[in-house]
């Protein structure tokens, strides 16, 4: 089964600032990588599918790169409605399998 | 308007069995891959199953597999997951989930719309 470790955990920005967030699977899974926001007490949301797609709706300060085993998500400026949990989820095989979560806070 | 809206959570000991429903509308759900996903409290996404569309093809995480069975009734728009041999383990908010695209088994893009959740605990 594929791992995926995101990174970090958690990390506290202010608005307006620059967020990377990184995802590293096991081993290879091509482009087969999505990301998804969540709030608290509510079902995730589709941000990007496969690594660097946006869904449709996502505003473009969302975006996604990267190939192989190596991801990242980046909000190019926090906004106040970006603090939340952040999963990265692979979808190369059966069984799927979602990171730990990285949690942006508020500093 | 698309909905995905799930049913069947309770509380039940451990042991014992549930099964959830989640009611499709606004989209052609036979054409759909379906996904269930599950969030135990203050705990990450886990993916639990995912179901072709036509029904035929299934996948389990590891920590389900022999217990929970995934399937559909494209008649009802309805997707369900009998659950068996519950363990303290289980204990999570339930989501049901739809591709992003149509077609076979087609998990590859993720899931664009989801469900509200069940909860479903197990204690004795």
């Amino acid at each position: 089964d594929i791992q995926m470790t995101q990174s970090p955990s958690s990390l506290s920005a202010s608005v307006g600032d620059r967020v990377t967030i990184t995802c590293r699977a096991s081993q290879n899974i091509n482009k087969y990588l999505n990301w998804y926001k969540q709030k608290v007490g509510k079902a995730p949301k589709l941000l990007i599918y496969t690594a660097s797609s946006s869904h449709i709706g996502v505003p473009s300060r969302f975006s996604g790169s990267g190939s192989g085993t190596d991801f990242t998500l980046t909000i190019s400026s926090l906004e106040p409605d970006d603090f939340a949990t952040y999963y990265c989820q692979q979808t190369y095989s059966a069984p799927l399998s979602f990171g730990g979560g990285t949690k942006v806070e508020i500093k | 308007e698309v909905q995905l809206v799930e049913s069947g959570g309770d509380l039940v000991q451990p042991g014992g069995s549930l099964r959830l429903s989640c009611a499709a509308s606004g989209f052609t759900f036979s054409t759909y891959t379906m996904h269930w996903v599950r969030q135990a409290p203050g705990k990450g996404l886990e993916f639990v199953s995912v179901i072709s569309n036509d029904g035929l093809t299934t996948y389990y995480a590891r920590s389900v597999r022999g217990r929970f069975t995934v399937s559909r009734d494209n008649s009802k728009s309805t997707l369900y997951l009998q659950m068996d041999s519950l363990g303290i383990e289980d204990r999570a908010v339930y989501y049901c989930g739809r591709a992003t695209f149509t077609g076979g088994m087609n998990y590859y893009f993720g899931v664009d719309v989801w469900g509200q959740g069940t909860t479903v605990t197990v204690s004795s």
